[in-house]
Parts: structure tokens; sequence; C-alpha cells
């Protein structure tokens, strides 16, 4: 079974900083899909970011990019010029491509506090 | 990417009843799950909502407490049953149309049993 760990339960950031959120997990697997999901207080889960296995590029969305390293089985998530709406609980998860195991894994999420 | 209306957004219950949380999606979805949320921790997959059958439920968790339908693509709802204090909870659930896509999830629904 995969397994996504986020060895960080809480991270700090200044307004303006750069963070990095860390992520691992394990699978036999050659092909799957990656995402960081963010979730504010309000609850509503936003998925930030994805990344598909057989692509080596890294994905970009604006502030927020990833460190994709498929043999380390890594997958951390940067925000450059932190800002306080970015506030909130990251949850990175992992889906397999194979057909019929489309059930997500989540990491136990990482809080991010942001300091003006 | 599909935009989930989940209600109620919270309630309050009084033990030994039931809730219904209901989720519409605004277009079709090949896959919806059922999760639950302790405030503060990771997700919890209850089941995954099976359109036209039975849901497929995860360890620990049985139909009779947590019933689910899901009679089309774009409609799914969760019943708490016989609710006890244990059951306060955020539940969510999600949905995703494709492959590549990341799920999408609905606002969430805080309940509290008391």
């Amino acid at each position: 079974a995969q397994t996504v760990t986020q060895s960080q339960p809480e991270m700090s950031v200044q307004e303006a900083e750069t963070v990095t959120l860390s992520c691992t997990y394990d699978t036999s697997e050659s092909d799957y899909y990656l995402f960081w999901y963010k979730q504010p207080p309000s609850r509503q889960m936003i998925l930030v970011i994805r990344q598909e296995a057989y692509k080596q590029q890294n994905a970009t969305e604006n502030r927020f990019s990833v460190n994709f390293q498929k043999a380390a089985k890594s997958f951390s998530l940067k925000i450059s010029d932190s800002q306080l709406g970015d506030a909130a609980m990251y949850f990175c998860a992992y889906r397999s491509s194979r057909g019929g195991s489309y059930i997500p894994t989540f990491g136990r999420g990482t809080s991010l506090i942001v300091h003006p | 990417s599909a935009v989930i209306s989940q209600k109620p957004s919270r309630d309050i219950c009084q033990r030994g009843t039931s809730l219904t949380i209901q989720c519409q999606v605004d277009s079709q979805v090949t896959m919806m799950f059922w999760y639950r949320q302790q405030p503060g921790q990771s997700l919890t997959l209850i089941a995954t909502a099976n359109q036209g059958s039975e849901a497929t439920y995860e360890s620990g968790f049985v139909i009779d407490k947590f019933p689910i339908s899901r009679p089309n693509l774009t409609f799914s709802t969760l019943t708490v049953s016989n609710m006890s204090p244990e059951d306060s909870s955020i539940y969510l659930c999600s949905g995703g149309a494709g492959e590549r896509d990341g799920y999408t999830f609905g606002s969430g629904t805080r309940l509290t049993v008391v």
C-alpha cells in the first residue's frame, strides 16, 4: 500500500519570504499522480498543484512550485513571496494511475503559519 | 474542475438521531468519496460512493452506521445514523472526473453531537 509522509507538523514563515514543505511517499508503481492541497480555516480543501510522475519537469502555479524527485520519492512544495492568505493546513496526496485504484492517499498535513 | 456544493455546513444534533449530508456536483464526476476529519488532523476515508450500487466502505466503517447513496454522477448523500458524541467531526465529500484531475472537495459539514 502507498504511504505519504509529511514530517513537518508545523512550519512558519515571514511574509514575503519563501518556505518549503516536505513530502515523501512510498510506492512500487512507476506511474502515478501527486498533489498538494491547501485547507484554510474555512475548511475548503483547494487543489494547489499537481504533478504527473511521468513528467520530469517540475510543476509550477504562480508562487507555488514543486521539487519532484522521483528516484528519492520526494515531492516538496515551495511557496515564494509568502502571503498572509497562505496560512493554512497543507496536505500532500498520492494517487495511482492504475485503473480502479483512484483512491487518493493523504499525508497527515503541515500547518503553515505566516508571520506579518 | 468540478464545483461541489455541500450542505449543511454545520449542525448540532441530539444523540440517537440521524443527519443526512448532501453533495451536489456541477458536472458529472467518475469518483466520489466521503471523508471524516477531526480538526487539525488528516482525512480518514469513510467510503467510495458508487453510482447506482452500494458504496465501498473502508475498514472500521459500516453501511448501517453510514449509509451512502449515489443515484447519479452528480449527487451523493451520506447519513450519519444513531449519532453519538464520538461522531462529532467534520465530514467532507470529494469528487473527480478524470485520471489526472485532482479531486475537488465540498466545503465540509461540521457536526456536533450533544
